[in-house]
């Protein structure tokens, strides 16, 4: 149990363009999503956190208007990078959580902006 | 705050050999710790968790330890294979939500 899905799980894209990102619980209902980027050999960074029908609440440093986040279902939370740019490239990785217990993380979506 | 982006320490054991991976967390009223294996390419897969209720628990070649006097965690791996080759997280958790380690880059050595 507790299968966290990404879609896609690799994306180019030409520069300016925008990108939606899919995270899905598939067996499970998830009170909050979060929503991480990982540079090669780095640390998870938490970019967001969502909860189902809310404003996702963005770290220090996100720009909110850069990366939309909609969690519209206790199932799925969507990221979109608007106009990205080649500093967007990089390994988007969701995760959800039930009650404030475990974290389970997703695949892992890795996006090159051209 | 969450973990910011470090370059990971590296940790290299031979194949067969045990592994320690360790990691010292910030809340002393963080009542819950989870260590997840990250594969390259792939999202954190989790391994095992602790409460603070207990000090030490064991999965299959995994053990967790916990200290809280110095607020330290570790993971144990036993007999360390090729696949157990990845980065190690340990992630705590308080009132708020998770706070996650830096990490550590396991590499098995043939």
């Amino acid at each position: 149990g507790a299968v966290v899905s990404q879609h896609p799980s690799w994306v180019i894209c030409k520069s300016g363009t925008s990108v939606k990102i899919e995270c899905r619980s598939l067996d499970f209902q998830a009170t909050t999503m979060f929503w991480y980027r990982q540079f090669p050999k780095q640390s998870l960074m938490l970019m967001a956190t969502s909860n189902e029908g809310s404003k996702a609440t963005y770290e220090q440093g996100v720009e909110k208007d850069k990366f939309l986040i909609n969690h519209a279902s206790l199932t799925l939370s969507t990221l979109t990078v608007t106009s990205a740019h080649p500093e967007d490239s990089s390994f988007y990785i969701c995760s959800s959580q039930v009650y404030q217990e475990t974290q389970y993380f997703g695949p892992g979506t890795r996006l090159l902006v051209l | 705050g969450e973990s910011v982006g470090l370059h990971l320490p590296t940790l290299s054991v031979q194949e067969g050999d045990n592994s320690i991976i360790n990691c010292a967390y910030s809340n002393s009223a963080s009542d819950y710790f989870i260590w997840y294996k990250q594969e390259s390419g792939k999202g954190p897969q989790f391994i095992i968790d602790i409460r603070s209720n207990m000090d030490k628990r064991q999965g299959q070649r995994v053990t967790v330890l916990l200290n809280k006097t110095v607020k330290h965690l570790s993971l144990q791996i036993a007999a360390t294979q090729p696949g157990d080759s990845a980065v190690y997280f340990c992630a705590e958790k308080g009132a708020q939500n998770f706070v996650f380690g830096p990490g550590t880059r396991l590499s098995v050595l043939p």
